[in-house]
């Protein structure tokens, strides 16, 4: 089974960067796909994006077009996740999740908070 | 992009009873609805894949089905572990995955 573990609790300012880890052991990360889903305090899941290591391939939901970049390093098995130009509204809880391509998360990180404010 | 509408958004019910619970998809799909739980303070967890199938150790009492745009999480004489959110994805769209709101089953 996949273990995913992530970075540690973030606190940023507006119009700064951030940038979330999630590093896999226990199971092939190169036969893995990896998405990013964050959650808002209070809110619902939201899917951010995703990357195929293996390719190198990202993918990003529209709302994330921009501002978001997901990379992944195959020397340690490790996602990321940059979100930039940070906003208050970016305050949530960010979750990695391991999937096969095209299918369900069936292994999550214990998400990393990032709070931003002035 | 594919919305998924859950509901109801709030659900309560006692321990022992039965809940059902409602995805809506705003366009036709194959099997590819997933459904997960969440706890306060706990990242979702794998209930059902391909609308239908247990995940890995998922007790008998969860089960899904549904087809087309109508999904639905049934769970039978609930425990007082299975208060909580639950959420639907699908993920036949790929790769553009959707959630759904999430229903918040609670205690009676």
């Amino acid at each position: 089974q996949l273990q995913l573990v992530q970075s540690g609790a973030e606190v940023k300012k507006p119009g700064s960067s951030v940038k979330v880890s999630c590093k896999a052991s226990g199971d092939t990360f190169s036969n893995s796909a990896f998405s990013w889903v964050r959650q808002a305090p209070g809110q619902g899941l939201e899917w951010m994006g995703g990357i195929i290591p293996v390719f190198g391939t990202t993918y990003y939901a529209q709302t994330s077009q921009g501002r978001v970049a997901i990379t992944a390093d195959g020397s340690t098995s490790t996602v990321y996740m940059e979100l930039s130009s940070l906003r208050s509204e970016d305050t949530a809880m960010y979750f990695c999740a391991r999937h096969l391509t095209g299918r369900y998360f069936n292994s999550w990180g214990q998400g990393t908070l990032v709070a931003v404010s002035s | 992009e594919i919305v998924m509408t859950q509901f109801p958004a709030t659900l309560s019910l006692s321990p022992g009873e039965s809940a059902t619970l409602s995805c809506r998809a705003s366009q036709s799909l194959s099997s590819n609805v997933a459904w997960y739980q969440q706890k306060p303070g706990q990242a979702p967890r794998l209930l059902i894949y391909g609308a239908a199938t247990r995940a890995t150790g998922i007790p008998a009492r969860f089960s899904g089905s549904g087809s087309g745009t109508e999904f639905t999480l049934t769970i039978s004489s609930l425990q007082s572990e299975d208060f909580a959110v639950y959420y639907c994805q699908q993920y036949d769209d790929w790769p553009l995955y959707t959630f759904g709101q999430g229903t918040k089953l609670e205690i009676k």
